[in-house]
């Protein structure tokens, strides 16, 4: 299994207050993704890394932002969290010579009351 | 926006019964990949297909990317209890921008 870990597993926060999610690899990969799962969309792209600094938008990433100052580490921030915003959210690695070979984390459970 | 839509939603069937989950589009991917979750867990990677007409086996499990490289089929023969699970496709668009499109998911039942 690739070396990815997510935290914290579990969260449950208020509406408005800020939180950030930590996604972290031992495989040196070089791209880092941020999905969130929710039943009838599947999983969905919020924001990518394709190295230290380097990120992008993906497919929902209004009220998301990420930093990456350090290969193994990706954050997911949520600066004002709203109910909109619970979800399982999952993090995934894959080495730069294959993109789309995605190795998934064991996801963050987020509530937001 | 590409799409994959994924069918059916969901499946019940007895041990030792066969079935197909399809993925299909109307876009080109440049590859296809299958996933398998269990609840509580992040999806686990069985197989990448990036032929147009490629078939893989994995165990009991046949993957087929279509000739057009549009679809995507996933044969289980004589399911086993272990098989439960839900089932994601995913589509890499041409471009190679490592932004996988994902389809909804089967959820898979298998009874003993």
């Amino acid at each position: 299994d690739a070396g990815i870990t997510q935290s914290p597993r579990h969260k449950v926060t208020e509406t408005g207050t800020p939180v950030t999610l930590r996604c972290h690899q031992t495989e040196n990969h070089r791209y880092m993704y941020w999905y969130r799962q929710d039943p009838g969309h599947g999983l969905r792209l919020i924001h990518y890394s394709y190295g230290v600094k380097d990120t992008d938008k993906g497919e929902v990433s209004d009220g998301y932002s990420v930093s990456r100052s350090k290969t193994e580490d990706f954050l997911l921030t949520l600066e004002s969290a709203t109910s909109s915003q619970t979800s399982v959210y999952f993090c995934a690695i894959s080495p730069a010579g294959a993109k789309d070979t995605q190795y998934f984390g064991p996801g963050t459970r987020l509530t937001v009351l | 926006t590409q799409l994959l839509e994924q069918s059916p939603q969901f499946l019940s069937i007895q041990e030792g019964e066969n079935l197909t989950v399809y993925c299909n589009s109307s876009s080109v991917f440049s590859s296809l990949q299958w996933y398998r979750q269990e609840p509580g867990e992040g999806p686990v990677l069985l197989v990448t297909v990036v032929t147009g007409g490629e078939v893989k086996k994995l165990k009991r499990l046949t993957f087929q990317f279509g000739d057009a490289r549009k679809d995507s089929s996933l044969h289980i023969t004589a399911a086993q209890p272990g098989d439960t699970g839900l089932y994601l496709c995913a589509g890499a668009p041409s471009g190679n921008t490592g932004k996988l499109i994902f389809g909804q998911g089967t959820t898979l039942q298998v009874k003993p």
